[in-house]
């Protein structure tokens, strides 16, 4: 079955405890991306990655890391997690550009307390 | 830069009502333009597309045509039943391959 995944699903940490929420997908999508949801501002991107090796910041990049080492996985690293990155995460992928669907992840719920 | 501007929710209507979501946007040249639908506790899935001026995307029961005179990407469904209850969001296509959503359209509908 085509699909992303996300893990955790759910995480509680506290401010400066360094996590990761990892993501894989199955298509051979080039594309990945990381966004977050938060109440009355939508969907905002975090960072984008064209392919391997190719990373590049969204619109909310500051306090998030990531890599792209290998096509299928799109890790999202927090190095000193704060209050404010309390937020719900989707990853994200698709063929290559703008006009193409992309597939989400079930979302990972984080809470920094 | 470009935007997208839905109309705010929640809104709720009745079983079998009609269902209208206003969606515009703003854009240089002629992005691709998106539905997508979040059921509670669930991730985005696509509702429907369309990728050029008047271009219609259908899904599901759901249409939205894609003006580009009114920049404009309405989405409508004729007679929505409860299991649409959900959250949906306008969005396009970014020249960097990434989506720039509106703020989402919470839809309850009550049997």
């Amino acid at each position: 079955e085509a699909q992303v995944t996300q893990n955790p699903r759910y995480l509680i940490t506290v401010t400066g405890k360094k996590l990761t929420v990892t993501c894989s997908q199955n298509m051979n999508h080039e594309y990945m991306s990381w966004y977050r949801q938060d109440p009355g501002l939508g969907l905002r991107q975090i960072y984008y990655s064209m392919n391997v090796e190719v990373t590049d910041k969204g619109d909310v990049p500051e306090g998030y890391k990531v890599s792209r080492k290998e096509k299928r996985n799109f890790p999202l690293i927090l190095e000193s997690p704060s209050p404010n990155q309390t937020s719900l995460y989707f990853c994200a992928s698709s063929t290559r550009s703008g006009s193409d669907t992309q597939y989400f992840g079930p979302g990972t719920r984080l809470t920094v307390l | 830069g470009n935007s997208v501007t839905q109309m705010e929710g929640p809104v709720t209507l009745s079983e079998e009502a009609f269902l209208t979501i206003n969606c515009t946007y703003t854009a240089t040249g002629y992005p691709s333009l998106f539905w997508y639908v979040q059921y509670p506790g669930e991730g985005l899935q696509l509702l429907l597309k369309a990728t050029k001026a008047d271009d219609k995307g259908s899904n599901k029961g759901f249409e939205a045509t894609y003006r580009k005179e009114t920049t404009s990407f309405h989405l409508e469904k004729g007679s929505v039943q409860v299991s649409d209850s959900a959250v949906y969001f306008c969005a396009l296509g970014g020249s960097q391959g990434n989506l720039i959503f509106g703020k989402g359209t919470k839809l309850s509908v009550k049997p």
